[in-house]
């Protein structure tokens, strides 16, 4: 089982709509959840950190379930510049080092 | 402006030649990484630095050999290339080797083996 799986995609969605990512990680004593967002040949860049209690940060929303081990990342009111892969991250349980996802990735239309 | 920079943007060699990639974060930070991004996609962490000290090394081959002469610089040599060397290499930074702060990505330098 990979540390860190995720569904490759693509999810095609039309513009507005509400999407849904999830993620599993096989750590349980992993500590520190994130999701990063990278564009087509481009760097990976922090989208938000995912805390415990659930997290919002304007259109997205990060969700943790410890016991299932999943984390879930929605995406509301889907724009065409939200078209990129999204990687799903958890630490070691050091917390020293990341293990990233291989990503979802997502295309808007008009 | 550019706060993790990394040279050469794209490097096209043969196999069994000897390469460099270079890095400079302008950031103030303390700790750098190396990562590698395989065809498929996945990232995956190579080396950390802290303070030019190595704190990670992920059972990375021999032929990889980082150095960090001050704390704004991790460059990367690789002795004779091999194709499975060929990814999207990514420099990072962070303000400390706790990963609880954001990892700052340089613009990855893509490396063909032929």
């Amino acid at each position: 089982r990979k540390e860190v799986e995720q569904d490759p995609g693509p999810f095609n969605v039309p513009e507005g709509a509400t999407v849904a990512f999830n993620c599993t990680y096989s750590n349980s004593a992993s500590q520190s959840f994130f999701w990063y967002r990278q564009d087509c040949r481009k760097e990976p860049k922090l989208l938000m950190s995912v805390y415990s209690s659930g997290n919002e940060d304007g259109r997205f929303t990060a969700q943790l379930n410890r016991a299932s081990q999943y984390i879930s990342l929605l995406i509301r009111d889907s724009k065409l510049s939200d078209s990129a892969t999204y990687l799903c991250v958890v630490s070691n349980n050091a917390g020293n080092m990341l293990t990233f996802g291989g990503g979802t990735r997502l295309m808007v239309k008009p | 402006d550019t706060a993790v920079s990394q040279t050469p943007k794209y490097l096209v060699t043969q196999m069994g030649n000897d390469k460099s990639i270079k890095c400079e974060q302008n950031l103030g930070h303390d700790t750098m990484y190396w990562y590698k991004q395989d065809s498929k996609k996945f990232l995956k962490i190579m080396f950390s630095y802290n303070n030019k000290e190595l704190i990670i090394n992920e059972t990375v081959p021999n032929r990889f050999s980082p150095k960090s002469p001050d704390k704004a610089h991790l460059n990367l040599h690789i002795n004779s290339l091999e194709l499975g060397d060929s990814a999207v290499y990514f420099c990072a930074s962070s303000q400390a080797r706790d990963i609880f702060y954001e990892q700052y990505f340089g613009p990855g330098t893509r490396l063909t083996v032929t």
